[in-house]
């Protein structure tokens, strides 16, 4: 089963607007991830939060992560339409200790489209 | 230096045989992970290896095992294949030491 929903489930906006997209998971995470997809084909790892980080960017990537409220937010600034794709968010649960579960726990992802 | 690469990039399977998928891991990953992922949603994990061995498993049935070699590269075997084993699966490689997965473009298995 899914690890939570994501929101919205599709998005569409003009080239040069930003874009956000919010995801919420169920279970206490050891940190979490977000993917791009284009057409079905592979995920590109886009940026990885850990569940101590409040708030990460790279490059036109801003992500914020509240764990009181187990939701994250993706927000891709000055969109281009190279960016048109489907975003995932995956958390990555806790073990006993520090280390990882190694398993990814996927969104239902939102599909973004850029016009130009 | 290459990444994940997964073969074949397409199959088309009919109701009841078995079908391999393969997997080589990005250089310098010793872990290998398997996702399906159906039409619309996200990808659920199947199963992980780790020195040779099944470490994790997900919500999958028996019919689903694999197999990881000594040089970390990784096996699916799917048997008795349904037609809602139709799906896009994918392979992602990590270490143990590191976050973050490489994803490779997965194989595209149909079943009819």
């Amino acid at each position: 089963s899914q690890q939570g929903e994501e929101d919205p489930q599709a998005l569409s906006i003009q080239e040069g607007e930003n874009a956000t997209m919010n995801c919420s998971y169920k279970t206490s995470i050891n940190n979490l991830q977000w993917y791009r997809q284009n057409s079905g084909r592979g995920l590109v790892h886009l940026i990885l939060i850990r569940s101590n980080e409040r708030e990460k960017h790279s490059g036109r990537l801003r992500v914020t992560l509240d764990t009181s409220k187990k939701s994250s937010s993706l927000l891709i600034t000055a969109s281009r339409a190279a960016d048109t794709a489907s975003y995932f968010c995956a958390t990555d649960g806790r073990l006993r200790g520090s280390g990882n579960t190694g398993k990814l726990i996927f969104g239902q992802g939102t599909t973004l489209q850029v016009k130009p | 230096d290459a990444g994940v690469t997964q073969s074949p990039t397409h199959l088309i399977k009919t109701r009841g045989q078995q079908v391999t998928l393969r997997c080589s891991p990005k250089s310098g990953h010793d872990t290998v992970s398997w996702y399906q992922q159906a039409l619309g949603q996200g990808p659920q994990f199947i199963f992980q290896y780790y020195e040779e061995e099944e470490r994790q498993r997900g919500n999958f049935p028996d019919r689903f095992s694999g197999h990881q070699f000594p040089n970390y590269s990784s096996e699916l075997n799917v048997n008795a294949l349904l037609l809602g084993d139709s799906a896009l699966y994918l392979c992602a490689s990590s270490t143990g030491v590191t976050y973050g997965y490489t994803f490779g473009s997965g194989t595209r298995l149909t079943v009819v």
